[in-house]
């Protein structure tokens, strides 16, 4: 069974301080992983993933296969990025279309 | 392009009565799935429809049941409400079967069940 863990359930820094969510998965195949946010009274939307390897908004994450980690990192947080993130797995593979497993997300607060 | 549009947002239930959410996707989208968020469970995976066929299903009772229509709208019905179905029902669409595709969601319909 495939299983995501955001083990911070709340995260606060200041601003221009590094930010770090930390995201921890559970699948014996080869994972795609994506980052998901939602910005107050919005929806939730693709914050990145990691097969695009980009930079959005400053964050960035990689994915290390040998700690089953894809952390959540920007060097500078900003007010603006308060925010609830969720960690999301999808199987690879055809029979997991639309199925993402989500972690319990991690409610970000950036103090001005 | 407008996006994905759920209603009604707030539907407010008895215990045992039946009710039927619906979902436009994306135009040109023609996957559809849903998610039921609470906070103690967080975001469940429901079902998924592809060109109105059912794909993929998550670990729910046959109470909660789903259909996509030939525009590729969908409606996700719960029969025999319970108190913990209260929940935001999400749904989210895309284009359907690719690797590392990208899920649109919607604002959600909120249920309560009283």
């Amino acid at each position: 069974a495939q299983r995501v863990t955001q083990p911070e359930k709340l995260l606060s820094v200041f601003k221009g301080a590094p930010v770090e969510l930390k995201c921890n998965y559970s699948y014996s195949g080869s994972p795609e992983l994506f980052w998901y946010v939602q910005y107050s009274r919005q929806r939730l939307q693709l914050l990145l993933r990691h097969i695009s390897r980009e930079s959005i908004k400053g964050f960035t994450a990689d994915l290390n296969k040998g700690e089953t980690s894809f952390h959540l990192k920007k060097p500078f947080a900003q007010e603006e990025d308060s925010a609830m993130y969720y960690c999301a797995l999808k199987s690879s593979g055809g029979t997991s279309y639309g199925k993402l497993t989500f972690g319990q997300g991690t409610i970000l607060t950036v103090h001005p | 392009k407008a996006g994905v549009t759920q209603t009604p947002r707030y539907l407010i239930k008895t215990r045992g009565q039946q009710v039927t959410l619906s979902c436009s996707p994306i135009s040109g989208h023609r996957s559809v799935s849903w998610y039921q968020q609470t906070p103690g469970q967080g975001l469940q995976f429901l079902f998924e429809y592809f060109s109105e066929t059912q794909r993929n299903k998550g670990n729910f009772p046959g109470r909660f049941s789903g259909r996509q229509f030939s525009n590729s709208r969908s409606e996700m019905n719960v029969s025999t409400l319970e108190l913990g179905d209260s929940a935001l029902y999400l749904c989210a669409s895309s284009l359907g079967g690719q690797n590392n595709e990208k899920l649109f969601f919607g604002s959600g319909t909120q249920l309560s069940v009283l």
